[in-house]
C-alpha cells in the first residue's frame, strides 16, 4: 500500500532563513505528488503539485519542490521564510491512474522565530 | 464563489447521539470527499463520491454514512457517535477524480464526542 512519510513533526526556522521540509513516499509507480499548507483553524490549500516532466516545480507563495525518483522524495523548499509561513505542511500522493484518492503524510508544523 | 462550505463549524455530542455534517461546493465539481484529521495522523479519507449518484468507502469508513444529495452537496452522518470520532472533519471537492485534479478543502468541522 502506498504511504507518505514526513519525518519531522516540528521545525523551527528563523525569519529570513531557508527552509526544507522532507517528504518520502512508498509507491509501486511514480505517483502524483502534492504539498498542501494548513494555516491555524483553516482548511488545506494546495502549494504545488508534480505530475511529470521537470523535476523542480514552482508553487505559490515562493515555494518550490524537487522530485527525486532515486530517493522517492519530494522535498519542499523556500529560500527565505516569512513569519506568515508558520503553518502545518502536508505532503500527499495520489495514484497516476484510476481515481485520485489522496494519501497524506502526518504533517510538519513550521514555527518561525523572529 | 464561496468554494467549499461546511456546517456546523463546531459541535459537541454525547456518546450515542447522531448528527449530520453538511458540505456544499459551488464550483460545479463532480467529485467530493470527506476526511478526518487527528493529531499526528494527517488526513484520512472516510468516504468519497466520484460523481453524483455514487459513493465509495475510503480508508476509515466504519461508523459513518454519506449521501450525495445532488452535484453540490455531500453529507456525512454519524448514526451513533463515539468518543473515537472526536476529530476535525474536512470536506473537499475536485473537478473529477482523475489526472491529479486539485482538491479544494472546506474550513472544517471540529467535533467533540463526550
Amino acid at each position: 500500500a502506498q504511504s507518505v512519510t514526513q519525518p519531522d513533526i516540528h521545525i523551527t526556522v528563523s525569519e529570513g532563513a531557508s527552509l526544507e521540509l522532507r517528504c518520502n513516499y512508498s509507491y509501486g509507480a511514480t505517483p502524483y505528488l502534492f504539498w498542501y499548507v494548513q494555516s491555524p483553524g483553516q482548511g488545506l490549500q494546495l502549494l504545488l503539485k508534480y505530475f511529470s516532466g521537470d523535476t523542480l516545480v514552482q508553487g505559490i507563495k515562493g515555494f518550490e519542490a524537487e522530485f527525486k525518483r532515486s530517493q522517492s522524495s519530494f522535498n519542499l523548499r523556500k529560500p527565505s521564510v516569512h513569519w506568515s509561513d508558520a503553518a502545518e505542511y502536508f505532503c500527499a500522493v495520489a495514484p497516476a491512474t484510476g481515481f485520485q484518492k489522496l494519501v497524506f503524510g502526518t504533517g510538519t508544523r513550521l514555527l518561525v522565530s523572529p | 464563489n464561496a468554494g467549499v462550505t461546511q456546517t456546523p463549524k463546531f459541535q459537541v455530542l454525547k456518546t450515542g447521539q447522531s448528527m449530520t455534517l453538511q458540505c456544499a461546493q459551488d464550483m460545479n465539481h463532480n467529485s467530493m470527499y470527506w476526511y478526518r484529521q487527528d493529531p499526528g495522523m494527517g488526513l484520512r479519507l472516510i468516504y468519497y463520491s466520484a460523481s453524483e449518484g455514487t459513493t465509495d468507502k475510503g480508508e476509515v469508513p466504519n461508523g459513518y454514512n454519506v449521501s450525495r444529495l445532488n452535484k453540490r452537496e455531500f453529507s456525512l452522518r454519524l448514526e451513533s457517535a463515539a468518543p473515537s470520532q472526536t476529530s476535525v472533519y474536512f470536506c473537499a471537492s475536485s473537478e473529477d477524480g482523475s489526472w491529479g485534479n486539485e482538491q479544494f478543502f472546506g474550513p472544517g468541522t471540529r467535533l467533540t464526542v463526550l
